[in-house]
């Protein structure tokens, strides 16, 4: 099946600091996601990004997917941004999602 | 906004006890998950539902778990006889034709 790798696994940044979060991925993607897992453990969606480029706030995310590979950047990065940050791909319409293993980030005040 | 939602929020349970985990989609999607993620490693699949049918499982999702949507709303999972390595969160979530899925809050599971 497909392989997911994200880098790097861990990230501590002072809070104001900018960060890029990778994750790369080893087959042709249908879908790509990027989620926050917070403290609870929920994950939240934050984006929805099989090619291209979006951006919401402080987030944005780019993937090149003709390079198989997805960044997620973080900007003027706050102690709420802490948790711990899952990419996840399908390769067909629909159907299961296959997570990385996550990069933890700890935003220090 | 939609979300999905899911009960109970945690379940503790005896080991070889059955239990149902609930699940309420977004009301327009048609497509249903569930994954789990034992505690500090990663989300791993069970098994998608699409027109009141299994649609993939993975090698987990053995004969001790079944998964039933028993009216338009509910979309539940049921492990028959829970053993200790079935500790985890378990999300549910759903997904329109436009591919994107939406996870619930998750059901933290202990077996003792």
């Amino acid at each position: 099946g497909i392989q997911v790798e994200q880098s790097p696994p861990d990230l501590i940044l002072q809070e104001g600091a900018n960060s890029t979060l990778r994750c790369n991925f080893s087959d042709s993607v249908n879908n790509l996601q990027w989620f926050h897992q917070n403290p609870w453990g929920q994950l939240i969606n934050l984006f929805y990004i099989p090619s291209g480029t979006k951006q919401n706030g402080r987030l944005s995310a780019t993937t090149v997917a003709t390079e198989r590979y997805s960044l997620l950047y973080i900007s003027s990065s706050q102690t709420t941004d802490s948790g711990v940050y899952f990419c996840a791909v399908n390769t067909g319409a629909n159907s299961k999602l296959t997570f990385g293993k996550g990069i933890t980030l700890s935003v220090r005040p | 906004e939609p979300e999905v939602t899911q009960t109970p929020s945690h379940q503790v349970t005896q080991m070889g006890q059955e239990v149902i985990l609930r699940c309420v989609p977004i009301s327009n999607h048609l497509y249903f998950y569930w994954y789990r993620q034992i505690l500090g490693q990663k989300v791993e699949f069970l098994v998608s539902f699409y027109n009141n049918e299994i649609s993939e499982k993975s090698e987990i999702f053995d004969d001790q778990f079944s998964v039933e949507r028993p009216d338009g709303s509910n979309f539940t999972l049921k492990i028959r006889s829970t053993k200790l390595e079935d500790s985890a969160m378990y999300f549910c979530a759903s997904s329109s034709t436009n591919n994107e899925q939406f996870f619930g809050p998750g059901t933290r599971l202990t077996v003792l």
